[in-house]
């Protein structure tokens, strides 16, 4: 069936680097898109969301690129912080009615 | 603001068990409802979502059911637990005119026995 993956499971980056983090989907009714950050033993949160009429949304350090070509998302996290290792989801809504979310990718800084 | 809480946050349950896990929004109103479930490291499963008091679809079939006796209530029960039934449970909310942006509480870590 149509799902959300993950290209890497586990990144390992130097503090201060930039961190890219990938995301294939195959769903092509999605039209909203979103990243969640979760730290060991909480709940995700919410991080970054774009909507599939644009191709690039920037937030605080993070920003999204969203490729409906090739069916492709990615998180890019600037100066990476020891605060940023994490898991990270992508998530995707292809029928408004709730979202599907991807495996997850460990992002782990090294100080 | 809108704020979201379940609990028990943890919970050690023995097989054939009853359970219950309860989560209450504050802070907005008619909310989308949902319960997720994660194994460990793994990723989030739909479990149930709920559009409405008393209305609620299921994603998987299994012995779980969930429940909506209020606005901004939400119950996961079970009458009698299995072993796989054990992971990490999330309560979260949304509202679809935001573009179904799903809002977490920190999560219920059920463990069978």
């Amino acid at each position: 069936g149509e799902n959300v993956g993950l290209h890497l499971p586990t990144l390992s980056v130097q503090e201060g680097d930039n961190s890219i983090i990938n995301c294939a989907y195959s769903n092509s009714a999605s039209d909203y898109f979103i990243w969640y950050k979760q730290e060991s033993g909480k709940g995700p949160q919410f991080i970054i969301d774009i909507r599939s009429n644009m191709d690039k949304r920037q937030g605080q350090r993070v920003t999204v690129l969203l490729n409906k070509t090739v069916k492709h998302l990615s998180l890019q996290i600037a100066a990476t912080q020891p605060g940023d290792s994490a898991v990270y989801f992508c998530a995707e809504n292809p029928s408004r009615r709730a979202l599907t979310f991807g495996s997850g990718t460990r992002l782990q800084v090294q100080p | 603001s809108q704020t979201i809480h379940q609990w028990p946050a943890t919970l050690v349950q023995p097989v054939g068990s009853p359970l219950s896990l309860e989560c209450t929004v504050e802070g907005t109103s008619n909310p989308n409802l949902y319960w997720y479930r994660q194994a460990a490291g793994r990723g989030l499963q739909l479990l149930f979502y709920s559009v409405g008091i008393g209305q609620i679809s299921s994603e998987v079939p299994q012995n779980l059911s969930a429940s909506r006796p209020q606005d901004r209530q939400f119950i996961l029960s079970s009458k009698k637990l299995l072993l796989s039934d054990s992971g990490f449970y999330l309560c979260a909310w949304s509202v679809v005119t935001t573009g179904n942006t799903i809002y977490f509480g920190e999560g219920s870590w059920l463990t069978v026995v």
